[in-house]
């Protein structure tokens, strides 16, 4: 099946630095690539999807500029968190869909956990 | 609003007993309902539902789509330790490509 990679996979920062998250599919094109955060024992909240060349739309409650998202080409998109804070400390998740193909099933990566201290 | 609902949120069961986990929705134009497994990392696919009443089946596990009463539920028969796991639902709707997920189910299978 199709792979995602995500680096790194584990990160720790200090409050007020920022940090970024890659996800690239290794194996196809991606369209289309979500980014979704997941606090401890709960579900995965989509943060904001992102297509290739053009900006990427925010769910409400997602501060654009905090989390700084660009996909620059059909393999990698990037997340970065800007002025990182001890709240934002959470498992990052992208997944990618090759939606030029028509289908909509998502390759997700294999996650990226940020440590604030 | 789309709302995924899985129910139970958690449940403890003895090797070799057999499972069901549920999940409803309501979602606006209606794609698809996908069934994920997550247990340290990112959710591992499972299954991708779109038509009601055919039975999706990998091993173990099944699935199967009930898109009058807006429900699917995941089987899993036989339970081994290497299915506790979080399982997570998500549907899709045709107004976009992302993925709206429920709450998972967090499932203890012991031996």
């Amino acid at each position: 099946g199709a792979v995602v990679s995500q680096h790194p996979s584990r990160v720790i920062c200090k409050s007020g630095t920022s940090v970024k998250i890659e996800c690239r599919s290794l194996d196809f094109q991606a369209t289309t690539m979500f980014w979704y955060r997941q606090f401890p024992k709960q579900s995965l909240m989509l943060m904001a999807t992102s297509n290739e060349g053009s900006k990427a739309t925010y769910e409400q409650g997602v501060e654009k500029d905090k989390f700084l998202i660009n996909h620059a080409s059909l393999t990698l998109s990037t997340l970065t968190v800007t002025s990182a804070h001890p709240e934002d400390s959470s498992f990052y998740i992208c997944s990618a869909s090759d939606t030029g193909q028509g289908t909509y099933e998502q390759y997700f990566g294999p996650g990226t956990r940020l440590t604030v201290t | 609003e789309d709302k995924v609902v899985q129910s139970p949120l958690s449940l403890v069961v003895h090797e070799g007993d057999t499972v069901t986990l549920n999940c409803s929705y309501e979602v606006t134009n209606f794609r698809s309902l996908l069934w994920y497994k997550q247990e340290k990392k990112a959710p591992t696919f499972l299954f991708m539902l779109t038509s009601s009443g055919i039975e999706k089946k990998s091993g173990r596990l099944s699935s199967i789509l009930d898109k009058k009463e807006l429900s699917s539920i995941l089987n899993i028969t036989a339970t081994q330790t290497g299915d506790s796991a979080i399982y997570l639902c998500a549907v899709s709707s045709n107004s976009g490509y992302a993925l709206n997920f429920g709450k998972g189910t967090s499932l203890l299978v012991t031996p």
